[in-house]
């Protein structure tokens, strides 16, 4: 069966630091892959999401990249990380095409102080 | 772009009332998709509704879309102290990957 994992399963940041939050799926080959965010209390907002390798779609333009340097791993980054980056972020993977649902981890709950 | 409204965004009800959560798109969508999150956990997904006018059921749970597939619904017959949780539609349009979601509502079932 598949599974995703994603790690840290909560962060503490001071602002202007570096951010780095992986993502793996196993059981599956070529997943579309996706970065949300969650605010509190919130909806989710889609950051970004990949149908392949090195291939990114950037949904809304911020301090945020994204990058799948393997096929079943993505990874979300930033140089500098800003008060409003904090947040809940989530993984999610789906079988390729749309219409699809899509399979979430468990998140990371970043916090920026 | 799209927009996916979903209302309400809080409902609080005593256990074994009914509830329900309505989805409304700008614009037509391809397919509905509906998810719930636990307090404290991350979304899974409940069912796909494809067809214009479609009616699923999962136990007490029933998921129709419109005829028009711009708007959905979720309803609870009896809610459960297990229903707890917030409800998420999200839509996508033709051949589209993405999914928008809306703001979804939280339930709360009072025992």
């Amino acid at each position: 069966s598949q599974t995703i994992h994603q790690w840290p399963a909560t962060l503490v940041q001071p602002v202007g630091s570096p951010l780095s939050l992986e993502c793996t799926v196993e059981g599956t080959s070529n997943p579309n892959l996706y970065w949300y965010r969650q605010a509190a209390g919130r909806g989710l907002q889609l950051l970004f999401y990949s149908v392949g390798i090195g291939q990114i779609s950037s949904e809304v333009p911020q301090n945020l990249s994204a990058s799948r340097p393997q096929d079943r791993q993505f990874i979300l980054s930033s140089k500098k990380l800003l008060l409003s980056d904090s947040g809940f972020y989530l993984c999610a993977w789906s079988v390729v095409g749309s219409k699809q649902p899509q399979h979430f981890g468990d998140g990371t709950r970043l916090s920026i102080l | 772009g799209q927009q996916v409204m979903q209302i309400p965004q809080y409902q609080h009800v005593q256990e074994g009332e009914d509830f329900t959560t309505y989805c409304n798109s700008s614009t037509t969508l391809s397919n509905i998709q509906w998810y719930k999150q636990r307090p404290g956990g991350h979304p899974v997904f409940l069912i796909q509704l494809v067809k214009s006018g479609e009616v699923k059921k999962q136990k007490r749970l029933t998921f129709q879309f419109g005829e028009a597939k711009k708007n959905s619904s979720l309803h609870i017959t009896a809610t459960q102290t297990t229903d707890v949780g917030t409800y998420f539609c999200a839509g996508s349009g033709a051949g589209s990957y993405q999914l928008t979601f809306g703001k979804g509502t939280k339930l709360s079932v009072i025992p």
